[in-house]
């Protein structure tokens, strides 16, 4: 079992362009969530995807925008970035009632 | 809004002390996890707590959860260098229908020296 795997490792943009990071949940888990750490601090929640549908939302704004495909992989949309995205973008994932695991995380860093 | 509060924020100690770090968190919840975070990596799971009074030990680290005072706490016995990390509790709010987010503490970074 490959566990969460995530895509690219590690991510440099500029201001104002749009990056697309990606998720494939651990075998069997049918919920993916997206969380943003920025250095020093906790992971805040940003979206919760079911059944290719968003569950619930953090306090994030639309420039973050995510998507769920059949086979339960996830991507999280992030446009017009600002500095202040750069942070470790982590994909959780979780069969339901039972948990969430973790991905290795996506490295974004905003010039 | 569920607010995680943790502390210490930062914990230094000697190898083969005994430590206690301490997650308060604000309403109800029946489970509370506890993360390890290495520096630059991503969050290792340690602890699932699923009920009032639950009990878990791994090694040096038992995590234990009072739901009532709404609290858990992380026990460190007998430190080595190893433990060095960073450690979350997260408390993931209740409703119907599953899994819901999670939401962190700013984390204990745990130093224990030689």
């Amino acid at each position: 079992d490959a566990g969460v795997t995530q895509s690219p490792t590690h991510l440099i943009k500029t201001r104002g362009q749009q990056v697309t990071l990606r998720c494939s949940p651990k075998s069997g888990h049918d919920t993916v969530s997206w969380y943003q750490q920025a250095l020093g601090q906790g992971p805040q929640f940003i979206f919760q995807y079911y059944e290719e549908e968003e569950r619930q939302r953090g306090n994030f704004p639309d420039r973050f925008s995510g998507h769920q495909f059949p086979n339960y992989s996830s991507e999280l949309n992030v446009n017009a970035l600002l500095l202040g995205d750069s942070a470790l973008y982590l994909c959780a994932s979780s069969p339901g009632l039972a948990g969430q695991f973790f991905g290795p995380g996506t490295r974004l860093t905003v010039l | 809004e569920l607010k995680v509060e943790q502390n210490p924020l930062f914990l230094s100690m000697q190898e083969g002390k005994n430590y206690t770090i301490y997650c308060n968190y604000s309403t109800t919840s029946d489970r509370l996890y506890w993360y390890r975070q290495d520096p630059g990596k991503s969050l290792e799971s340690l602890f699932v707590l699923l009920s009032n009074g639950a009990v878990k030990q791994e090694g040096r680290l038992m995590a234990s959860l009072d739901t009532k005072a709404r609290l858990s706490t992380l026990h460190i016995t007998a430190a080595v260098h190893d433990l060095s990390a960073t450690y979350f509790c997260a408390v993931e709010p209740i409703t119907q229908g599953g899994s819901e987010k999670l939401v962190f503490g700013k984390g204990t970074k745990l130093t224990v020296n030689p």
